[in-house]
Order: structure tokens, then C-alpha cells, then sequence
């Protein structure tokens, strides 16, 4: 059973901030590495992609990718109110010709003011 | 541009009932998937369908099944339904391409409550 696992928080961090989300995966031949936040009561929606080990920058938005260690993470600077919500951590799996997305629970993440 | 559509938003069956599911995906998608969500685990999922063919298939029973239609549009159905059943469904729009097939728009999902 491949998995993914995530903190489930709450992770509370003050306005302006570092959050730090991290997820662990177990299937070592995944390529493809996502973030997807939910707001409470919305739908997810992609905030990052990643595939290559190292660090990609979108705005204020980090992800790392450690393959070796098997380990993702999303790093948030300078964080605000409306960074509250739950960060979905996504992981493809592949077996022969089925292809799918495979979810961590989330962490929830509270910014306060 | 119109994002992914979902009907209905709401649904209350009861157990041996069966149940379709509506999804209209953003213009110039061709890939559908579905997944269904639930606190206890997540968001699991169900099928992708890509060109009007299965293309991927998740760990559900054959009691889930789902089509495409030529114009994209896709619809899952759920037969003889069980208290289990209950949770938020939600289906994802992709391009569908090498590269592009993760990267999802979400509808708003349809809340089924089995009582």
C-alpha cells in the first residue's frame, strides 16, 4: 500500500512568519510531487508542483524535493491570515499502465494575526 | 473561463439506492477524474477518464463506475449505496497531457449523504 504521510497539525505560526509543511512518501520510483491547499468548505487547488530534487520558488511559496530521503515540503514566508488552511501534500504512483495521485490527510495551518 | 461544474451539490439517497454524479470540466480539458473525500481518509481516488476511455482506475468496487462523453463531460455513478458511501465526491479537470495530467481544477463537489 503506497502512502503518504503528513503531519495533521494544527501548525500555528504569527503573522509574517515561516511555515514549514512537510510530507514523507513511500514509493521510491515516484517523479511527480504536488501541493494542493483546501480551504475549509472549498476545494483544493493547486498552489505548487515539483519533480526535480532541490528547491522551486513560486512567489512566497518554497517546495523541496528530497528523493534519496524520500521527503517533500512547502515552505510559506512571510505568512498571512489568509494562508489559513489545509495543505494536501500529492505524490503519482504508477503501476504498469495505472497512472494516480496518491493523498496525504493534509496539514491544517493557522496563521494568526 | 468557466471553471469545473459539479450537479447537484447536495444529495440525501438511502442504502440500495443508486446515484449519478455530474461533471462538466473547464473548456479544452480532456482529462476527468473523480475522487471522493472523507475526514477519516482524505481524498482517495476512484477513475480517470481521458478521451471518452477509462485511462487510470483507483481501489474502489465495481459498485463505482463512471463514463465520458464526446464532448468531455463526464458522469459517475454509484450503485446499491451504503451508509459507507457517504462523502463529498469530486471530480478534477486536466489538459490530460504527459506532464499536465496531475495538475488539477476542482469542481465544487457534490455532498451525498446515505441514510
Amino acid at each position: 500500500q503506497k502512502e503518504v504521510e503528513q503531519n495533521s497539525g494544527p501548525l500555528s505560526v504569527p503573522e509574517g512568519a515561516i511555515a514549514s509543511l512537510n510530507c514523507t512518501y513511500s514509493d521510491r520510483v515516484s517523479q511527480s510531487f504536488f501541493w494542493y491547499r483546501q480551504y475549509s468548505g472549498k476545494s483544493p487547488e493547486l498552489i505548487m508542483s515539483i519533480y526535480s530534487n532541490g528547491d522551486k520558488e513560486d512567489g512566497r511559496f518554497t517546495a523541496q524535493l528530497n528523493k534519496a530521503s524520500q521527503y517533500v515540503s512547502l515552505l510559506i514566508r512571510d505568512s498571512q491570515p489568509s494562508d489559513s488552511a489545509t495543505y494536501l501534500c500529492a505524490v503519482n504512483y504508477n503501476a504498469g499502465n495505472n497512472r494516480k495521485l496518491i493523498w496525504g490527510l493534509g496539514t491544517s495551518l493557522a496563521v494568526n494575526p | 473561463k468557466a471553471g469545473v461544474t459539479q450537479t447537484p451539490r447536495y444529495l440525501i439517497k438511502t442504502r440500495g439506492q443508486q446515484v449519478t454524479l455530474s461533471c462538466s470540466p473547464i473548456s479544452g480539458h480532456r482529462s476527468v477524474s473523480w475522487y471522493q473525500q472523507t475526514p477519516g481518509q482524505g481524498l482517495q481516488f476512484l477513475f480517470e477518464y481521458f478521451s471518452e476511455t477509462q485511462r487510470n482506475k483507483g481501489n474502489f468496487p465495481g459498485r463505482f463506475s463512471g463514463r465520458q462523453f464526446s464532448n468531455s463531460r463526464s458522469e459517475m455513478n454509484v450503485s446499491t449505496l451504503e451508509l459507507g458511501d457517504s462523502a463529498l465526491y469530486l471530480c478534477a479537470s486536466s489538459l490530460g497531457r504527459t506532464g499536465e495530467m496531475e495538475k488539477l481544477f476542482f469542481g465544487s463537489g457534490t455532498q451525498l449523504s446515505v441514510l
